[in-house]
C-alpha cells in the first residue's frame, strides 16, 4: 500500500477484556515498529521486527502484552486483561532497514474503561 | 544506557522570529540522530536525519558530538510550522528501534 495503515483506529474496551490491533506496513519493508504514544510521555518503544531475526521485545510493559507479525508483513499487537493504564495511541511504523526513517501509521486510539 | 533529552515543553515564538528547538542525548557509540514532526491531526512523520545532512521546509540541524546535541534550527519561524517535534535516537544499544525525546510543542504566533 502507498502508506502504513492500521485498524482499528478508535477502540473502546472494558477493563479486563483482551484487545488486538493491527499494521500493514509499507511492502517490502523489512523493519516493523510498535509504539505508544501517551499524554505528557512521548513514544515508549514496545517491539521491533526486523526481517526474519527474532523480535526486540524489550519494550513490552507486561506479559499482557504480546505481538506477531505474519508473513513478515501484517503484524498484530494484543494486549490481555485490559488496564486503564493501557489507554493510549498504540503506532506502527515500518522502514526498509534499521536506521532508516520510519513511516508511521495513524494510529490506534485505545481507551479501556 | 542511551536517552533522548528535550528540555522544553513548550516552545512560543512569533512569526519570523528565528526558533531553535534543543535536544541533547547520551550515548557512548555513534548515534543516528533524526527529528519527527507531528502536525495537528496528522500522522507522525519523519522531518530529517542528520546523515542526510539536508534542510527541509528551512529547518536545519547539526550534530555535535562534543556538546552530545543535536537542536533544530529555522532563522525565520512560519505559523505552519506550529507543531509537535521528537526529536530521537538510533544505535546498537537499542537494537536500532529509536529511541524519542519527550517532545517540543512549538507554537508560532502571528
Amino acid at each position: 500500500g502507498a502508506g502504513v495503515s492500521q485498524s482499528p483506529s478508535n477502540k473502546v474496551t472494558e477493563k479486563g477484556k483482551d484487545v488486538e490491533l493491527r499494521c500493514d506496513p509499507i511492502s517490502g519493508h523489512t523493519a516493523l515498529y510498535w509504539y505508544r504514544q501517551s499524554l505528557g510521555q512521548g513514544l515508549e518503544f514496545l517491539i521491533y521486527f526486523q526481517g526474519n531475526s527474532a523480535p526486540d521485545k524489550s519494550g513490552l510493559p507486561s506479559d499482557r502484552f504480546s505481538a506477531e507479525r505474519t508473513g513478515g508483513s501484517v503484524s498484530t499487537l494484543t494486549i490481555q486483561r485490559t488496564q486503564q493504564e493501557d489507554s493510549a495511541v498504540y503506532l506502527c511504523a515500518s522502514s526498509p532497514a534499521r536506521n532508516y526513517g520510519y513511516t508511521f501509521g495513524s494510529g490506534t486510539r485505545l481507551t479501556v474503561v | 544506557a542511551q536517552r533522548v533529552t528535550q528540555p522544553e515543553k513548550l516552545l512560543s515564538v512569533f512569526k519570523g522570529a528565528p526558533v531553535e528547538l534543543k535536544c541533547n542525548y547520551s550515548y557512548s557509540g555513534s548515534p543516528e540522530l533524526f527529528w519527527y514532526v507531528q502536525y495537528s491531526r496528522q500522522r507522525l512523520q519523519l522531518l530529517l536525519r542528520h546523515i542526510s545532512r539536508e534542510s527541509i521546509k528551512g529547518f536545519t540541524a547539526d550534530l555535535n558530538k562534543g556538546e552530545t546535541s543535536f537542536h533544530l534550527k529555522k532563522p525565520f519561524a512560519q505559523e505552519e510550522d506550529s507543531a509537535m517535534y521528537y526529536c530521537a535516537l538510533s544505535g546498537r544499544d537499542s537494537g536500532y528501534a529509536l529511541n524519542f525525546g519527550k517532545g517540543t510543542s512549538l507554537l508560532v504566533t502571528p
